[in-house]
This record gives C-alpha cells, structure tokens and sequence, in this order.
C-alpha cells in the first residue's frame, strides 16, 4: 500500500486557518488522495479528495504539489467542531491488490482552541 | 436520516458468546464494508461486498462471518468472542469500486468483550 505521513498532531486557534500537511512520496500516477476526518466517538468522515489538480469545496481545499509527492489540507477558518483526527489516504481502486481499501495511517490529531 | 446505520451502537459480551452487528445503507451503492478500530485506534478494512458478493476478506478469523442478505444490508457475525475482539466496528458503504468515490461510514458499533 502507498504510504502517507502525517504530523501526529497540530493546534489551532479557532476561526484561523488551518495547514494540515501530507507527505506520499511513494505515490503512482492513479493513486487518488482522500482526506477523511473522524471526529470524536463518531465514524470517519469524507472531507475532499483529489488527483493532480487543486480542489475546493464547502469544507475545505486541497492543495497538491506540482510533482504529487505531497499535499495540503486546508481548512480555512477552523472552528471548535473541526477538532478531529485528520487523514490523508492513497486510493487507486484500479490496482487489484489495494481494490476497495482505505488505508488509514495515524493521521493526524487537530485541537481547535477557543 | 442516517445513510448507513448500525446497531447495536454499545454491546457489552462475555467471553465464548456468539454476537452480530447489523448494518444498513440507505443510499442504494452497492459495495459495502466492514472495518475495525482497535484500542490503538488504528481502523482497517476486513470486508468488502459488492452486490452482495464477498470481494475482500483481509486475513480475517473465521470466527467473523459477514452476510449480505441483500445489495442494502451486510451483517457481521462473530463466533466465539474473544477478549482481542474488544473494538469498535464500523461499517460503511461506497457507490461501487471508484476510487473518486466516498465512502460513507456508520457511527460505528462499540463491542466490549468481558
């Protein structure tokens, strides 16, 4: 399985933004990358997810190096309910051997202060 | 309305028991999961369903047994209930093998085993 890695935790202050970094060195030229969060006592959550491009949506942009090796979660103005555990996923459902999974590392763990 | 919903959400068991979680998705995909967090929080995939065929088994015991009665519906039967078996399992749901696609996951079931 293609690898990611992720700082342990972070902190922030509520309503500033929020970086959460991803680095996937190891990544292929079909490997999709999910963000998904699991706030607390609650199943994982889909965030954004992206391929080569830069995406946003209501919850969130994702910024992707140029040579994919690394990318950026960014939420843009945190608040006290975007205290969770972040992941940053691989994803390629077109290789046999990782069809269908998701593989969650350590992930991240984001404090969100008053 | 709860897309993917399981029960029990607590089950507290002794030792030998036989137990099952039942899931339901109601967003009509047709591939479904079961994955476990153990007390290190570390989530991993088990199982896989699509259209109620088993397409991932993950070097489960076979002490676990899934069973998708149909595409809606993948139930978790686990035998002989041993004290590892202590986690918190979730299911969840994906409209087919996409790796573009989320994955939408229950609030997660909370088994003890005493």
């Amino acid at each position: 399985d293609a690898k990611t890695t992720q700082p342990n935790s972070m902190e922030s202050n509520e309503e500033e933004p929020v970086h959460l970094p991803c680095n996937h060195s190891t990544i292929s030229g079909t490997d999709y990358i999910h963000w998904y969060r699991q706030l607390p006592s609650q199943g994982p959550e889909y965030v954004i997810h992206g391929l080569t491009s830069n995406v946003n949506n209501r919850m969130a942009s994702l910024a992707i190096a140029e040579d994919r090796k690394s990318s950026t979660l960014i939420l843009h103005r945190a608040t006290l309910r975007d205290a969770a555990v972040y992941y940053c996923i691989l994803r390629d459902d077109n290789r046999g051997s990782t069809l269908g999974r998701l593989y969650f590392g350590r992930g991240t763990q984001l404090t969100v202060w008053p | 309305d709860t897309a993917v919903s399981q029960t029990p959400k607590y089950l507290v068991t002794q030792m030998g028991n036989d137990k099952s979680i039942k899931c339901e998705q109601n967003l009509g995909h047709d591939t479904m999961y079961w994955y476990k967090q153990d007390s290190k929080k570390f989530l991993k995939i088990m199982f896989s369903y699509n259209n109620k065929e088993l397409i991932i088994n993950e070097t489960v015991p076979n002490r676990f047994s899934p069973k998708s009665p149909d595409k809606a519906h993948l139930n978790l039967h686990i035998n002989s209930l041993e004290l590892g078996d202590s986690a918190v399992y979730f299911c969840a749901a994906q409209d087919g093998f996409i790796s573009g696609n989320t994955i939408y996951f229950g609030e997660g079931s909370w088994l003890t085993v005493v």
